[in-house]
C-alpha cells in the first residue's frame, strides 16, 4: 500500500490529452513539493516534472505538473507512443516516521 | 557527461550482505547527495535512504533501519549501498539516483540500476 494514490492505469489516443492524479495528506503533498517520474520499460525512472511544475530540460511542454493542497497532477498533451510508460509521483513526508521520500504507486499509461 | 555507473547484479542467499556500488562522473560529487531506490519485480518505486556526499550525513527509511548503511568513498566518488541480512522480499533492481540540488527529493540523474536476487 503506497503512501501516495494514483490510478493503477491510464489511456489515451494519440494526440489526446491524458491527466494522472496523485493523492496525499498533509504531511507530504500538502506541505511539500511533487516530483513525477516516467518509466520505460526495463529502463531506470527518468525526473519528468519538479517542483509540482518545473520541466527539467530536455522534457518537452507536453508534460506539465500542477498541485492543490494534498494532491497533485499530471498532464500529457499531444499523446505519442512514445508516452506509453508507467508515471509515478513522489514527494517528501514530514510525518512521525520521516522524514523520508514517498512514491506513489504508479500508473501505466497505455496509448491506444 | 553527467552519469552514475552501479556494479553488476548479485545473487546472495537469505542472511547474507549485499554492497551495491555508485560511480559518479560529470560532476562535482560532493555538491549532491544520492538517494538509493528500490523496485521489487513488477512493482513500484520504493525510496530506501540518503546520504550527503559532502559529510556523510544520511537519513534512512525507517522499515529498514539497523539493516541498511550508506557511505560514500570522495576520492573515488563512489557511493555505496549496504544491505545486511536479506530476505527474499529484499530481491528487487536497486537504483542510486542524484538529488536535484535545489529540490530536496527529486532525483534528475539515475544509475541504471543493479538486480539483486536473494534466493536458497
Amino acid at each position: 500500500q503506497s503512501v501516495l494514490t494514483q490510478p493503477p492505469s491510464a489511456s489515451g489516443t494519440p494526440g489526446q490529452r491524458v491527466t494522472i492524479s496523485c493523492s496525499g495528506s498533509s504531511s507530504n503533498i500538502g506541505s511539500n513539493t511533487v516530483n513525477w517520474y516516467q518509466q520505460l520499460p526495463g529502463t531506470a525512472p527518468k525526473l519528468l516534472i519538479y517542483s509540482n511544475n518545473q520541466r527539467p530540460s530536455g522534457v518537452p511542454d507536453r508534460f506539465s505538473g500542477s498541485k492543490s493542497g494534498t494532491s497533485a497532477s499530471l498532464a500529457i498533451s499531444g499523446l505519442q507512443s512514445e508516452d506509453e510508460a508507467d508515471y509515478y509521483c513522489a514527494a517528501w513526508d514530514d510525518s512521525l516516521n520521516g522524514p523520508y521520500v514517498v512514491f506513489g504507486g504508479g500508473t501505466k499509461l497505455t496509448v491506444l | 557527461q553527467v552519469q552514475l555507473v552501479q556494479s553488476g547484479a548479485e545473487v546472495k542467499k537469505p542472511g547474507a550482505s549485499v554492497k551495491v556500488s555508485c560511480k559518479a562522473s560529470g560532476y562535482t560529487f560532493t555538491s549532491y547527495g544520492i538517494s538509493w531506490v528500490r523496485q521489487a519485480p513488477g512493482q513500484g518505486l520504493e525510496w530506501m535512504g540518503w546520504i550527503s556526499a559532502y559529510n556523510g550525513n544520511t537519513n534512512y527509511a525507517q522499515k529498514l533501519q539497523g539493516r541498511v548503511t550508506m557511505t560514500t568513498d570522495t576520492s573515488t566518488s563512489t557511493a555505496y549501498m549496504e544491505l545486511r541480512s536479506l530476505r527474499s522480499d529484499d530481491t528487487a533492481v536497486y537504483y542510486c539516483a542524484r538529488e536535484l540540488g535545489t529540490t530536496p527529493g527529486a532525483f534528475d540523474i539515475w544509475g541504471q540500476g543493479t538486480m539483486v536476487t536473494v534466493s536458497s
